[in-house]
């Protein structure tokens, strides 16, 4: 089955302890990226990544680290976590923006 | 102001009525996004749209790129058409990135 998978599914940290959101996809998809949705603000890129060893920031990159070391994975990095980066997070595959995005089912981040 | 915008931003309808969501942008595009946000929170993609309109279903989505405008309509409305429907673009001078409008919230009761 085609998917996209994230985890955790929900996770509630404290401010300032390393965390990492892992994003895998079975769909040999070139492009990946991580959104974030807040209440009023809608969906917003944070990260996004055209292949292997290539990414590039979104509209929201500040706390956030991404890497792609293999075609199917793109974690996302919180080094230093702040309560502002309390969101649900998406990660999305494709083979390009413009095709067909399929999403993760998201991970609930709560940063006390 | 933001670069998508949808309207209306809430929508009450009754079963079986016809729905129309409209999303206006206001940069030169390379594609547009219909996506479906279920209740649970889940996503997934409706339609991709580059030009005219495409049909699936119910669901039928329009884009006029000389209006810059798409719509989103939903004949038969059902319940379970019940979630929150996004607009996105790919901006044609940029096409690494979405760009999103904050979503439709549409509710149809039985």
């Amino acid at each position: 089955e085609a998917q996209v998978t994230q985890n955790p599914r929900y996770l509630i940290t404290v401010t300032g302890k390393k965390l990492t959101v892992t994003c895998s996809q079975n769909m040999n998809h070139e492009y990946m990226s991580w959104y974030r949705q807040d209440p009023g603000l809608g969906l917003r890129q944070i990260y996004y990544s055209m292949n292997v060893e290539v990414t590039d920031k979104g509209d929201v990159p500040e706390g956030y680290k991404v890497s792609r070391k293999e075609k199917r994975n793109f974690p996302l990095i919180l080094e230093s976590p702040s309560p502002n980066q309390t969101s649900l997070y998406f990660c999305a595959s494709s083979p390009l923006p413009t095709y067909e995005q399929y999403f993760g089912p998201g991970t609930r981040l709560t940063v006390t | 102001k933001n670069e998508v915008e949808q309207s209306p931003q809430n929508l009450t309808a009754q079963e079986g009525e016809f729905i129309t969501i409209n999303c206006s942008y206001s940069v030169g595009i390379s594609a547009l996004h219909w996506l479906q946000q279920h209740p649970g929170g889940g996503i997934v993609s409706l339609f991709m749209l580059s030009s005219g309109k495409k049909k699936h279903g119910r669901l039928i989505a329009t884009i006029n790129i000389q209006e810059k405008h798409s719509s989103l309509h939903i004949t038969a409305s059902h319940p379970r058409d019940s979630a929150v429907y996004i607009c996105a673009v790919v901006r044609a001078y940029n096409t690494d990135k979405l760009i999103f409008g904050t979503g439709t919230r549409l509710q149809v009761f039985p």
